[in-house]
């Protein structure tokens, strides 16, 4: 079945610091990569997502790029803020026709300190 | 826009209790998913549904039962409680096959058993 692994949190880090949470999936199809943010009280909500290999995606300064040939989906952002605190999942859609379901992976929480 | 709400948010329950958890989407969605959340676990699915009145299993089924009355609530029932269990159970929806294909959450219903 399809799979999705993620950085281990908890990560720590410093405002105006960079950040990468790495993503790496597995399956057998062609699949839609997602990111999704939870902040604390709420559900997931849609950071972005990308459909096609090769191209990125981008939100509120975080970026991703789909790497079909190392079949991962890193997140990137250059300088995070202390708004950014949250959990951060990787998931994937496979493309079989009728396919319905999101895989997600672990989550990575971040605390940004001010 | 629309809105899933779920309830109860908090539910304390008994080893050896059937509890329900309920699940209303105004979004006019077709498809509905439970999901369990864990700490260090990621997102796992427990049930979804394409349509009024059907059911798939997810990876995580066992122990528990759905319902889709109707296309705007979809229910799910720990079968029996198990003491100790700590989780926090998230309802979505989605509709799929158009450009912003993606799902949408609740807030959560926080289990605790003791």
């Amino acid at each position: 079945g399809d799979s999705v692994t993620q950085t281990e949190g908890p990560v720590t880090l410093s405002e105006g610091t960079s950040l990468t949470v790495n993503c790496s999936y597995e399956t057998k199809q062609y699949p839609t990569l997602f990111w999704y943010v939870q902040y604390p009280g709420e559900g997931p909500q849609l950071l972005f997502k990308v459909p096609k290999a090769n191209e990125k995606g981008s939100n509120r300064g975080f970026e991703a790029t789909y790497n079909k040939e190392a079949t991962s989906f890193h997140l990137q952002k250059a300088s995070v803020q202390e708004s950014d605190s949250a959990v951060y999942y990787c998931a994937l859609r496979g493309a079989t026709g009728g396919n319905n379901k999101l895989t997600f992976g672990q989550g990575t929480v971040l605390s940004v300190i001010p | 826009g629309g809105i899933i709400t779920q309830t109860p948010k908090f539910l304390i329950g008994q080893e050896g209790q059937k509890l329900t958890l309920k699940c209303q989407q105004n979004f006019n969605h077709d498809t509905m998913y439970w999901y369990r959340q864990d700490s260090g676990k990621g997102l796992r699915l427990i049930y979804y549904s394409i349509t009024e009145n059907d059911l798939q299993k997810g990876d995580l089924s066992e122990g528990y039962d759905a319902s889709r009355e109707k296309k705007s609530s979809f229910s799910l029932t720990v079968t029996s409680a198990q003491k100790n269990e700590m989780a926090v159970f998230l309802c979505a929806s989605s509709i799929w096959g158009i450009s912003n294909e993606r799902l949408f959450f609740g807030h959560g219903t926080k289990l605790s058993v003791l």
